[in-house]
């Protein structure tokens, strides 16, 4: 079974400032990891994945993500923080043995608030 | 990048009903996804299917279900509405290279 863990439900970052959403993950085989983040009333932003190759992945926005193989974690982080990145945050995880199977396992989300 | 509409937005229905979701793919698709999205249980996976067929179905019960057309579209069906399947409810298509999942914007349903 694979599973997602969000530690933080809220985090608070002044405005300028770097920011880290932390997330570890578990799965049988090797990762797919991704990070999507959800403004109000919308739906999910895909925002950056680990697939293989270079553990630093650069996404969209300014956002960056390391995956860590032997802590199991993939926190996202961005050096300087906007207000408006304020929003819900979302880690998962796909299995890569299960190729075929699209399935995306969701940790329970961290709400990123950016303090002017 | 994929793109995917939700048709409706907003749905109000009352305990007992029945109720239809659509998704469409602006582009061909061949695998759709559903998930539901609640405060309490966070984000779900539903099922997923590929060229018309169910290829991978979460813990719902029977009152869920879905189905795919010939042109991608996907329709997820709940019978016997409970004041619990009040949720948001989203779809995802995969990216060409099959990595990556790209949401639809959801329908909010609401069940009174």
């Amino acid at each position: 079974a694979q599973s997602v863990a969000q530690p933080e439900d809220q985090v608070n970052v002044a405005e300028g400032n770097p920011l880290t959403v932390k997330c570890t993950y578990s799965v049988s085989g090797n990762p797919y990891l991704f990070w999507y983040v959800q403004y109000p009333n919308r739906g999910l932003q895909f925002l950056l994945k680990y697939i293989t190759g270079d553990n630093l992945v650069k996404g969209s926005y300014g956002f960056e993500a390391e995956f860590n193989k032997s802590q199991t974690s993939f926190h996202l982080k961005k050096p300087s923080a906007l207000v408006s990145d304020s929003a819900l945050y979302f880690c998962a995880v796909r299995d890569m043995r299960t190729l075929g199977n699209e399935k995306l396992t969701f940790g329970t989300g961290t709400r990123l608030t950016i303090i002017p | 990048k994929a793109g995917v509409t939700q048709t409706p937005r907003y749905l109000i229905k009352t305990r007992g009903q029945q109720v239809t979701l659509s998704c469409s793919p602006i582009s061909g698709h061949r695998s759709v996804s559903w998930y539901q999205q609640t405060p309490g249980q966070g984000l779900q996976f539903l099922f997923e299917y590929f060229s018309e067929t169910q290829r991978n179905k979460g813990n719902f019960p029977g009152r869920f279900s879905g189905r795919q057309f010939s042109n991608s579209r996907s329709e997820m069906n709940v019978s016997t509405l409970e004041l619990g399947d009040s949720a948001l409810y989203l779809c995802a298509i995969s990216s060409g290279d099959g990595d990556t999942q790209y949401f639809g914007p959801g329908t909010r349903l609401t069940v009174l």
